[in-house]
């Protein structure tokens, strides 16, 4: 079975300052893996995907993942906090199904908060 | 427009009382999906639709039954009410199988049920 490890529950950065937040995923096959983030009493919104393409993943809003295969991580970084990106990220691995779709499993999520 | 719609927004109700969540897109998606929230922001998957079938089950108590009248809608029902029910019911969408295991979700904005 597939799975995905967040690191840290909670990240608190200053605006401006460089953000990571860390996902391990364990997979005995080449993973399909997902950063999704959700804004207070929002839904979820991809910020990035890999799909065994570039190993690094450029996403929405300044953000991109890079897949390191050595280290099984799939960490997701931004150079520079704004005020805006305080949220919960969610890592998530995908499985595609037989029947068409796929089944994503997700982290636990990390909540991110971003101080003036 | 909005791609994955869900209603209500809210719903309060007694333990015992039967209810449903309706989901409906307009992104002409084959696969629909219905994820639970925890209190602890833990998400999982419940069930997966493709063209009206069911895909997925996981292990969801039978109070839970999933309907789909057409490929652009899936709907839930939960009888019998419980206080562990409360959560945030999330609604998905995605294609099929165009390319296999890497299809985007789009979630939909999330139903908050809490059972008083």
């Amino acid at each position: 079975a597939q799975s995905v490890t967040q690191l840290d529950s909670h990240v608190s950065v200053s605006e401006g300052t460089p953000v990571l937040l860390r996902c391990n995923y364990s997979s005995s096959y080449s993973p399909s893996l997902f950063w999704y983030v959700q804004h207070p009493n929002k839904g979820l919104q991809l910020l990035l995907k890999y799909t065994s393409a570039a190993t690094l993943v450029k996403g929405i809003n300044g953000f991109e993942a890079e897949f390191k295969k050595s280290e099984t991580s799939f960490h997701l970084t931004k150079p520079s906090a704004h005020m805006s990106d305080a949220a919960e990220y969610f890592c998530v691995v995908s499985e595609g199904l037989t029947g068409g779709g796929n089944k994503l499993t997700f982290g636990t999520g990390t909540q991110l908060k971003v101080e003036l | 427009d909005t791609a994955v719609s869900q209603t209500p927004k809210y719903l309060v109700t007694q333990m015992g009382n039967d209810k449903s969540i309706k989901c409906e897109q307009n992104l002409g998606h084959d696969t629909m999906y219905w994820y639970k929230q925890d209190s602890k922001k833990f998400l999982k998957i419940m069930f997966s639709y493709n063209n009206k079938e069911l895909i997925i089950n996981e292990t969801v108590p039978n109070r839970f039954s999933p309907k789909s009248p057409d490929k652009a809608h899936l709907n839930l029902h939960i009888n019998s009410l419980e206080l562990g029910d409360s959560a945030v019911y999330f609604c998905a969408s995605s294609h099929a199988l165009i390319d296999r295991g890497k299809e985007t979700q789009y979630f939909g904005p999330g139903t908050r049920l809490l059972v008083l």
